[in-house]
């Protein structure tokens, strides 16, 4: 089975462009997850999804980031305009509604390089 | 705010001895607890749980340890293989409210020595 899709795998863009990272959950999953990756601050959750409907999105840094799920099968975090300090590993994760709690699948990342 | 912290950045250990890499939490109203394995240019990958109300568990060489009272949590791994030099990190969710909502700790490197 496929695992948790992300893409691109890595992005470089400059300072006050648009990025929009995208994900493809796990078929059956109905929890979706984003999560950001630094040296810094390690693993943070910007916000998550059930049912396609964001729960959480206190983890979002600031109104240059926003999230959206449209249908059970995509999602996209997008930041505009982008900043070097968003420059990170963004991690996509989905969960089973009958897995273990805590179980989550992650997809392999997307590195943002941010100049 | 709560968060759960690691005690060690670094662990390397010969191949074939037992790896113990600890965990402090603080939130005591955490029901699960989880253990995840990162490795290089990859997402991090379910290890094992524990329940709060339980204090170990076992899996395939790997086995977690829960002491509320002073809450720590640890991961053993028995007969340490080149294949677990990862990141391992510890991460808490509470059941109820929290769905699958994890707070990570920063993580311990394991390095694994031929």
């Amino acid at each position: 089975d496929a695992g948790v899709i992300q893409s691109p795998r890595h992005e470089v863009t400059e300072m006050g462009q648009e990025v929009t990272l995208r994900c493809k959950p796990i078929s059956g999953h109905n929890s979706l997850f984003w999560y950001r990756q630094t040296m810094m601050r390690g693993l943070e959750l910007l916000i998550y999804f059930n049912n396609n409907v964001p729960i959480d999105d206190s983890g979002m840094p600031e109104d240059r980031f926003s999230a959206k799920m449209p249908n059970a099968s995509f999602s996209t975090l997008k930041i505009q305009p982008s900043e070097p300090r968003d420059s990170a590993v963004y991690f996509c994760a989905s969960s089973s509604p009958g897995g273990r709690p805590g179980e989550l699948f992650f997809g392999e990342g997307s590195r943002l390089t941010v100049l | 705010g709560e968060s759960v912290g690691l005690h060690l950045p670094t662990l390397s250990v010969q191949e074939g001895d037992n790896s113990i890499i600890n965990c402090a939490y603080s939130n005591s109203a955490s029901d699960y607890f989880i253990w995840y394995k990162q490795e290089s240019g990859k997402g991090p990958q379910f290890i094992i749980d524990i329940r709060s109300n339980m204090d170990k568990r076992q899996g395939q060489r790997v086995t977690v340890l829960l002491n509320k009272t002073v809450k720590h949590l640890s991961l053993q791994i028995a007969a340490t293989q080149p294949g677990d030099s990862a990141v391992y990190f510890c991460a808490e969710t509470p059941i109820t409210g929290g769905g699958n909502k994890l707070t990570f700790g920063t993580g311990t490197q394991l390095k694994v020595e031929l």
